[in-house]
């Protein structure tokens, strides 16, 4: 079991939908991390909040929107995806700050998105 | 800037021991960690180390760093079926971003 969990598991959807991915984290980690895993590859990141807000974006496209509503809670909202966008997207936590960057991450199982 | 280079796969039998390679560029790496991907899964934390430190051990699974080299091994022993699975040595500098950078992962294939 991992602390930190994603829903939903799995995703299916059209080019034209919005949809959301969901991560919820109860160790009071201030760091939340937003990952896409492409199949035999490492993790590449995405998105990182800190304090509940966005510090880093790694140029990822506008049809990504990153939400951090509480320290306990990041969403990931799509639309109008692209076939490519098919990947595991991973959400994962740690403590935040400079003084904690020995802590390591805690990753969710993922949510495996296909787009049609 | 950082690279971490991992063997992409290693076959071994059940029962005898693995031992799992990573190589890193950056001096200032002071936290090194590896994880576990089994299919369909997120990645779990397996161990991590710090620079001070030259080996770690936790039941089954031992750490050893040479930071001469810059050179990490994660050893498994009495490899079970259960561990098969791929492994990524991720390491950590100081300091500045506290983003890990990931090596591409050991696919451990574990045959009977």
């Amino acid at each position: 079991d991992t602390e930190v969990t994603q829903t939903p598991k799995h995703l299916v959807m059209g080019m034209t939908n919005k949809k959301s991915l969901k991560c919820e984290q109860h160790m009071g980690h201030r760091a939340m991390y937003w990952y896409k895993q492409k199949a035999k590859k490492p993790p590449e990141l995405m998105f990182v909040y800190s304090y509940e807000k966005l510090s880093i974006n790694e140029s990822v496209p506008s049809r990504f929107s990153p939400e951090c509503p509480n320290s306990s809670l990041l969403n990931l909202h799509l639309h109008a995806l692209q076939p490519e966008d098919s990947a595991l997207y991973l959400c994962a936590s740690s403590q935040a700050g400079t003084e904690n960057s020995n802590q390591p991450q805690h990753f969710g199982d993922g949510t495996r998105l296909s787009i049609l | 800037g950082e690279d971490v280079e991992q063997s992409l796969f290693l076959s071994v039998r059940e029962g005898d021991s693995s031992v799992i390679n990573c190589t890193y560029t950056d001096s200032s790496s002071t936290y090194l960690y590896w994880y576990k991907q089994e299919p369909g899964a997120g990645l779990q934390l397996l161990t991590y180390i710090f620079s001070n430190m030259d080996m770690k051990q936790d039941q089954r699974l031992t750490v050893l760093l040479n930071k001469k080299d810059k050179h990490l091994s994660l050893r498994i022993a009495d490899t079970q079926t259960g561990d098969s699975a791929i492994y990524f040595c991720a390491e950590r500098s100081p300091g500045g971003s506290y983003i890990p950078t990931f090596g591409r992962g050991t696919s451990l294939i574990v045959h009977p």
